[in-house]
């Protein structure tokens, strides 16, 4: 299967200050990435869409200012999150897909830690 | 949109026997169902998937069964080993906001006990 990498696998940072997380596709193009938050024992909740060039599509509830989504190239997404409080400590994960498809390749998740 | 559910939320077995987890959607839209599993701090990993114009897929021990018309489809396991024992979520694929995008249930815990 398609592989697809995080960096970094995980983080702790101090409250208000922000922290970048990258999602790259590694042996395929991915057209559209997804970016997905996972609370212990709980399901994936998806954050946002992005396809290459242009803007991300934010699910309902997701604040776009605080969780800033860069998809600028067929293999990376960053995924910012701007001044970060301990509630948005959680398990960041990101998948891709290729154009045409509907396979979604998993990445294998940045832990962040808010103090 | 579309509406996943999943059961059991968790199973139990003893290695050998066969797991099978079960999952309805909503959306009768939907064409693309992908299993994924989880072991403890890592990425979801697709297994298996079907699509709506094939009832039944196999690869190895592991089934998907589909049935459009009553919107369900299940994950079947068998000869479990322990080394199956993680998160397993079914998904369904919906349009919403004009981007397809994968609905997922809520998981199930697989234990399988040697």
């Amino acid at each position: 299967g398609a592989v697809v990498s995080q960096h970094p696998s995980w983080v702790i940072c101090k409250s208000g200050t922000s922290v970048k997380i990258e999602c790259r596709s590694l042996d395929f193009q991915a057209t559209t990435m997804f970016w997905y938050r996972q609370f212990p024992k709980q399901s994936l909740m998806l954050m946002a869409t992005s396809n290459e060039g242009s803007k991300a599509t934010y699910e309902q509830g997701v604040e776009k200012d605080k969780f800033l989504i860069n998809h600028a190239s067929l293999t990376l997404s960053t995924l910012t999150v701007t001044s970060a409080h301990p509630e948005d400590s959680s398990f960041y994960i990101c998948s891709g897909r290729a154009g045409g498809q509907e396979t979604q390749y998993f990445g294998p998740g940045t832990r962040l830690l808010v103090l | 949109g579309e509406n996943v559910e999943q059961h059991p939320s968790t199973l139990s077995v003893q290695e050998g026997d066969s797991a099978v987890i079960k999952c309805t959607y909503s959306d009768s839209a939907s064409n693309y169902f992908p299993w994924y599993k989880q072991e403890l701090g890592k990425g979801p990993q697709l297994i298996i998937d079907i699509r709506s114009n094939v009832g039944e897929k196999k690869d190895q021990r592991i089934a998907v069964t589909l049935n459009k018309t009553a919107k369900h489809f299940s994950l079947h396991i068998t000869e479990t080993q322990p080394e199956d024992s993680a998160v397993y979520f079914c998904a369904a694929s919906g349009l919403s906001g004009g981007y397809n995008k994968l609905i997922f249930g809520a998981g199930t815990r697989l234990a399988v006990h040697p």
